[in-house]
């Protein structure tokens, strides 16, 4: 049992280019959702799906994209990567419902230069 | 939205003493409340959480308390292991599927 998989675990993009976070997990989790992790900022939300072809934005949404075509994969996507786009991503899913556990992923760590 | 505030932020103790960090959420519609252990270069683990309908729970070493009314929980370690050192963040949520986290408080436990 994997639990939550990111890809990669770092990455370093030039600003303007574009690149898909990956994020699968086997667990048959319906809630998916990205975090950013910035120094003193603890987690923020990015985007969330509560289910196959339902997604949803977060608190810091924009210069993201994420679909979710099957149950397993959430990916993340920055169409024009900015320097402010520097940070530790990390995926994680739950069961769903008010009060469950959320399973995070390793995270990768992205720099923009 | 849920604004988590979480405090302190470094933490330092004596091996085998107690250590409480303490946040505060403001929503009251906010039910659940977890806690997660970050280890350098690791994603956030949960290591205990407690829901809007119970004031306590403990789980050995480690306790959580709610206070609904005053819109805080703790979080307690008791007779801290070196092990302990990590980053501890508290979150809320309503939906089980939003999580507000709090800033995070980094924990050193001094042997």
């Amino acid at each position: 049992n994997a639990g939550v998989t990111q890809t990669p675990k770092f990455q370093v993009l030039k600003t303007g280019q574009s690149m898909t976070l990956q994020c699968a997990q086997d667990m048959n989790h319906e809630y998916m959702s990205w975090y950013r992790q910035d120094p003193g900022m603890g987690l923020r939300l990015i985007h969330y799906s509560v289910g196959a072809g339902i997604t949803d934005q977060g608190e810091v949404p924009n210069g993201y994209n994420v679909s979710r075509s099957t149950t397993e994969d959430f990916p993340l996507r920055l169409l024009s990567a900015a320097p402010s786009q520097t940070s530790v991503y990390f995926c994680a899913s739950s069961y769903g419902g008010t009060t469950t556990e959320a399973f995070f992923g390793q995270g990768t760590r992205l720099t923009v230069v | 939205g849920e604004n988590v505030e979480q405090h302190p932020s470094t933490l330092s103790v004596q091996e085998g003493d107690s250590a409480v960090i303490k946040c505060t959420y403001s929503d009251s519609a906010s039910n659940y409340f977890p806690w997660y252990k970050q280890e350098l270069g690791k994603g956030p683990q949960l290591i205990i959480d407690i829901r809007s309908n119970v004031g306590e729970k403990k789980d050995q070493r480690i306790a959580v308390t709610l206070n609904k009314t005053a819109k805080h929980f703790s979080l307690h370690i008791t007779e801290t292991q070196p092990e302990d050192s990590a980053v501890y963040f508290c979150a809320a949520s309503n939906t089980g599927n939003q999580f507000y986290f709090g800033t995070g408080t980094s924990l050193t436990v001094i042997p």
